[in-house]
């Protein structure tokens, strides 16, 4: 089994519609844990930190599941701007060393 | 407040050859790590410098090694190329210490490599 898992997609959707994204983590010492957000050949631009139960953002909610070991990722009104790939992370370090272990992203689609 | 930069954007070389990728953390951070991420695929973690020394090593072969200078900037070396190395090579910088906002990592825009 992966670290971190999710389903790579694509997602497509209309906009104005809900999205959801999950993504599943197999070590249960995991800290921290991050959504960022990836256009096509640019570097991953953080989104949203979750370290309790969950964050809300505008139209972004992250919540955080330890008992199933899962985060998800809701967006609300979805936007033609919000295509671009979703990439889950999770630090599970030691000491001052957080290394975040990335999931391989799930693609969203938005369409007029 | 200057974020993360790295040099160049764009590299093409040829198997076995050797190249030095740089990077300049935000600043106000003292941690660097780097990634390397292979198209459809999540970044995949190289290693991390703190204090000009590799704190922690991913999977990768003896053939990537690193620096961090006393400025914190650091230095991505990959000796004889393949072309499996082709890819974008990302560095995140942080803050070295425990939890809350310390350990979120930054992006900078990456180096992609093309190895022919």
């Amino acid at each position: 089994r992966k670290e971190v898992e999710q389903d790579p997609g694509p997602f497509n959707v209309p906009e104005g519609a809900t999205v959801a994204f999950n993504c599943t983590y197999s070590n249960s010492a995991s800290q921290s844990f991050f959504w960022y957000r990836q256009d096509c050949r640019k570097e991953p631009k953080l989104l949203m930190s979750v370290y309790s139960s969950g964050n809300e953002d505008g139209r972004f909610t992250a919540q955080l599941n330890r008992a199933s070991q899962y985060i998800s990722l809701l967006i609300r009104d979805s936007k033609l701007s919000d295509s671009a790939t979703y990439l889950c992370a999770v630090n599970a370090g030691t000491g001052g060393s957080y290394i975040p272990t990335f999931g391989r992203g799930t693609s969203l689609i938005v369409h007029p | 407040d200057a974020g993360v930069t790295q040099s160049p954007t764009h590299l093409i070389k040829t198997r076995g050859q050797q190249v030095t990728l740089r990077c300049s953390p935000k600043s106000g951070h003292d941690t660097v790590s780097w990634y390397q991420q292979a198209l459809g695929q999540g970044p995949q973690f190289i290693f991390q410098y703190y204090e000009e020394e590799e704190r922690q090593r991913g999977n990768f072969p003896d053939r990537f090694s690193g620096h961090q200078f006393p400025n914190y900037s650091s230095e991505l070396n990959v000796n004889a190329l393949l072309l499996g190395d082709s890819a974008l090579y990302l560095c995140a910088s942080s803050l070295w210490g425990g939890q809350g906002s310390s350990d979120t990592q930054y992006f900078g825009p990456g180096t992609r490599l093309t190895v022919l």
